[in-house]
Formats: C-alpha cells, structure tokens, sequence
C-alpha cells in the first residue's frame, strides 16, 4: 500500500523568508502528485499538480518538484507572507486511480 | 457557486440516528469520492464511483454506504450514526481526460458530530 509521509508536521517562519515542504511516497508507481491547501475547518484548494511525466510544476509564488524514481516531492514557497499560514497537504494518485494523502505540515507565517 | 456542493455543512445528530450526506458538482466529472478527515489520521476514503454504476468501498466503509444518483450527486449515508464517526467530510471529484490523470477537486466539508 501507497505510504505517503509529510515532514515536518509543524513549521514557523518570520515573513519574507522562503521555505520548502516535503512529501515522500513509498510507491514510484504513481499517475501524477497534487499540493492543496486547508485553512482550518475548511475544504482543500488545489495548489499544483505535477503529472508523473513532469519534473516541476509553478504558480506565482509557488514552485512544486516531483521526484519520482526517489519518492519525493517539494513545495517551494518563494517570500512567504502571513495570508500563507494554512495546512498543506500532499496526496499521489497511484496507477489504481486511488489517492492517498499525507497528514500535512501546518504552516504558519509570523509578521 | 462552488463546484463541488456538499450539504449540510454542519450537523448535530445523535446516536443511531440515519443521516445522509449530499455531493453535487459541475464539473461534469465521472469520479466522485467520500472522505474522512480527523486530527492526526489525515484523510482515509470511505467510498468511490467511477460512474453511475461503479461503486467500490475504500479503506474505511464499515458503517456508511453510498448512492450514485446521477453522474453529478453522490450521496453518503450513515444508517445508524455512531459517536466515532464524528468528523470532517470531504465529497471530491475527478476525471481522466485524454491517457492523463486529471486534479482532485474537493467541497467545503461537512461537519457531523454523534453524540
């Protein structure tokens, strides 16, 4: 079964600084890996999906790497700002067109 | 509007109760999916439909059935609610567009608690 590990649970930054998050999967069979963002008690939004063909994935401030042979996936976010604080998760669709989804870092951005 | 409608947002029920959880989206997607979210289990799949006819339990179905009742509503339904079954749901959509694997799209939520 796919394991999906996201590390660190937690992460504080002052603002302005950039960061990156991690997700490693167990399982390189995968169709393609999402990022989404949840604010507390709220839906997931989609950030970046990276198909398995595709090695980087980038929207404004964010800039997403896929792995795929070594199981790993990063977000990078570029000058973090307040509004950034939220929980991001990371979820792989595997070649049985199941997701599966780590537990997410909590970020939070501090003025 | 959302594309991806879940209702009620938020519901209190009690114990033994049947409660029915409702998915409507506009994406015109042929997957639909059912999760759970709780505090340090991250998000486990009850159930999935690839379309109107295809319907398959996930990891965690025990308890909850589904009804695909068109391609756009997918219906969750706890036949006699249990207080472990308090937490967050996520109704998602899918597709598969042309060999690639299309974005999961989620709805706001829906809130039960048992008590």
């Amino acid at each position: 079964k796919q394991e999906v590990t996201q590390i660190p649970a937690a992460l504080s930054v002052p603002e302005g600084e950039n960061l990156v998050l991690n997700c490693s999967f167990t399982d390189s069979a995968i169709y393609n890996l999402q990022w989404f963002r949840q604010d507390p008690g709220k839906g997931l939004t989609s950030l970046l999906l990276i198909q398995s063909s595709q090695r980087e994935q980038t929207s404004g401030r964010l800039n997403a790497s896929l792995d795929k042979s070594s199981g790993r996936s990063t977000l990078y976010i570029a000058a973090s700002q307040p509004g950034d604080s939220a929980t991001y998760l990371c979820a792989v669709r595997n070649t049985g067109n199941q997701f599966y989804f780590g537990t997410g870092t909590s970020l939070t951005v501090i003025p | 509007d959302a594309d991806v409608t879940q209702t009620p947002r938020n519901r209190i029920t009690k114990t033994g109760k049947r409660i029915m959880l409702e998915c409507s989206q506009t994406k015109g997607h042929d997957r639909m999916y059912w999760y759970r979210q709780d505090p340090g289990l991250g998000l486990r799949l009850i159930y999935y439909s690839f379309d109107v006819k295809d319907i398959n339990k996930g990891e965690i179905s025990d308890g909850y059935s589904v009804s695909r009742q068109a391609q756009a509503k997918f219906s969750l339904s706890l036949e006699s609610a249990i207080p472990n079954q308090t937490a967050l749901y996520f109704c998602a959509t899918s597709d598969w567009n042309r060999g690639e694997a299309g974005e999961l799209f989620f709805g706001e939520g829906s809130r039960l608690t048992v008590l």
